[in-house]
């Protein structure tokens, strides 16, 4: 399995550009989650996903939009690209799990810069 | 969800015994705790979660208090490689987001 992966690893954008950042998991599960992560500060969540054609806004969702047609991904999109919007984009998925432990399963990250 | 105090930074020597605290003590009765580390920037990694019952797993143990209101994750030998920023975190059973803080940097000392 190669769990989640996300591409690109890294981008510049210039203001007012679009980006889709694409997450893929291969280990079957519902729940897919996007969240972003500025210096020195913890996750902040911005989308989320229970399945298939079904996603949800988490804390900072404002210049990003999400679809979910398969379960495998879940790409995020940016328009109009800001300078607040330069961080590191992490993709998770989670499944109950045999424990119900819903344990998050990272992708490496997109490091995204926009001058 | 409840939120979670750490302390942001602490060092331990390498071998021993890393034992990190949160104090959630506005946790409810069906809130569980979580611990997950980031080591370098990379994409953080679950390392085990609790409700009520001390757990234990192949990377540590979770000490949590009687009245639930905080916890400890002791990592039994560290070595250099648990160097990372851990983050507590507790989750309601009815909701799957999980309310990331700033962590605990765990510097390994050799």
């Amino acid at each position: 399995n190669a769990g989640v992966t996300q591409t690109p690893k890294f981008r510049i954008l210039k203001i007012g550009q679009s980006m889709t950042l694409q997450c893929t998991q291969d280990m079957n599960h519902n729940y897919m989650y996007w969240y972003r992560q500025d210096p020195g500060m913890g996750l902040k969540l911005i989308y989320y996903s229970v399945g298939a054609g079904i996603t949800d806004k988490g804390e900072v969702p404002n210049g990003y939009n999400v679809s979910r047609s398969t379960t495998e991904d879940f790409p995020l999109r940016l328009e109009l690209a800001a300078p607040s919007q330069t961080s590191v984009y992490f993709c998770a998925s989670s499944s109950p799990g045999t424990s119900g432990s819903y344990e998050q399963f990272f992708g490496p990250g997109t490091r995204l810069t926009v001058l | 969800d409840a939120k979670t105090t750490q302390p942001p930074s602490m060092d331990c020597a390498e071998g021993r015994a890393a034992n990190l605290p949160c104090n959630h003590s506005t946790i409810s009765g069906n809130e569980y705790v979580y611990w997950y580390r980031q080591i370098h920037s990379q994409g953080p990694q679950y390392i085990i979660h609790g409700l009520k019952n001390n757990e234990t797993n192949e990377m540590a143990s979770l000490i949590i208090t009687e009245d639930r209101k905080s916890s400890t994750l002791i990592l039994p030998h560290a070595t250099l490689r648990d160097t990372a920023v851990y983050y507590c975190i507790v989750r309601s059973d009815s909701n799957y987001q999980l309310i990331w803080g700033a962590g605990t940097k765990l510097i390994i000392k050799p």
